[in-house]
């Protein structure tokens, strides 16, 4: 079975300081997609960033980058320069082909960001 | 562009009742869509995948006869809660995924359904 692990229910940062947020996964499919997604209070799903699992560079989308360790099966998002916005939940992804692409999550870790 | 969007954004309804709830692709088309269930301070969970002109496939747990799904067109998916009870309350959220072996999906804004 394909699981997702958040071991963070909650975590918190100080505005411009960085944050890391932990995800293991276990798979044994070899085609696979990870992603972190954000959830506001209005709950609306914001994809935050994505990695292929064949792409050995770690995926970065501005102030959000991803520490993809395949062999080790971890996936942490690192904010930098963490803003008040950045406060929600963030949900660690994953996918796979044969599964049509349906997402499967981990439990979420609330992020807090103080002034 | 990707925009998915849900209707009703909220319903309250009686026990024992049934509420529709619609999921629309608006500037995409989409062969695959998911239903997601999210209880209050949890994750989303896998409800069903739905393909367009054919029979929604369920997760294990969640029952067929109750939630109904039916994907006619390439931008509309419909979940169905048929005579709801309040344990079915919780908030549902669509997802589309765009036809042409895309798999990146798209989510609406999600359902709060309450039954009373």
């Amino acid at each position: 079975a394909q699981t997702v692990t958040q071991s963070q229910p909650e975590m918190s940062v100080q505005e411009a300081e960085t944050v890391t947020l932990s995800c293991t996964y276990d798979t044994s499919e070899s085609d696979y997609y990870l992603f972190w997604y954000k959830q506001p209070p209005s709950r609306q799903m914001i994809l935050v960033i994505r990695q292929e699992a064949y792409k050995q560079q770690n995926a970065t989308e501005n102030r959000f980058s991803v520490n993809f360790q395949k062999a080790a099966k971890s996936f942490s998002l690192k904010i930098s320069d963490s803003q008040l916005g950045d406060a929600a939940m963030y949900f660690c992804a994953y996918t796979y082909s044969n599964s049509g692409y349906a997402l499967n999550f981990g439990k979420g870790t609330s992020l807090l960001v103080t002034p | 562009g990707a925009v998915v969007s849900q209707h009703p954004s909220w319903v309250i309804c009686k026990s024992g009742t049934s509420v529709k709830i619609e999921c629309r692709s608006l500037d995409f088309q989409a062969t695959t869509m998911f239903w997601y269930r999210q209880f209050p301070k949890q994750s989303l969970m896998l409800m069903a995948t739905s393909n367009e002109g054919s029979k929604a496939t369920y997760e294990q747990g969640v029952e067929k006869d109750k939630f109904l799904i039916n994907h006619a067109s390439l931008t509309l998916s419909t979940l169905t809660v048929t005579s709801a009870h309040p344990e079915d309350s919780s908030f549902y959220i669509c997802s589309a995924r765009p036809s042409g072996g895309y798999n990146e999906q798209f989510f609406g804004p999600g359902t709060r359904l309450t039954v009373l």
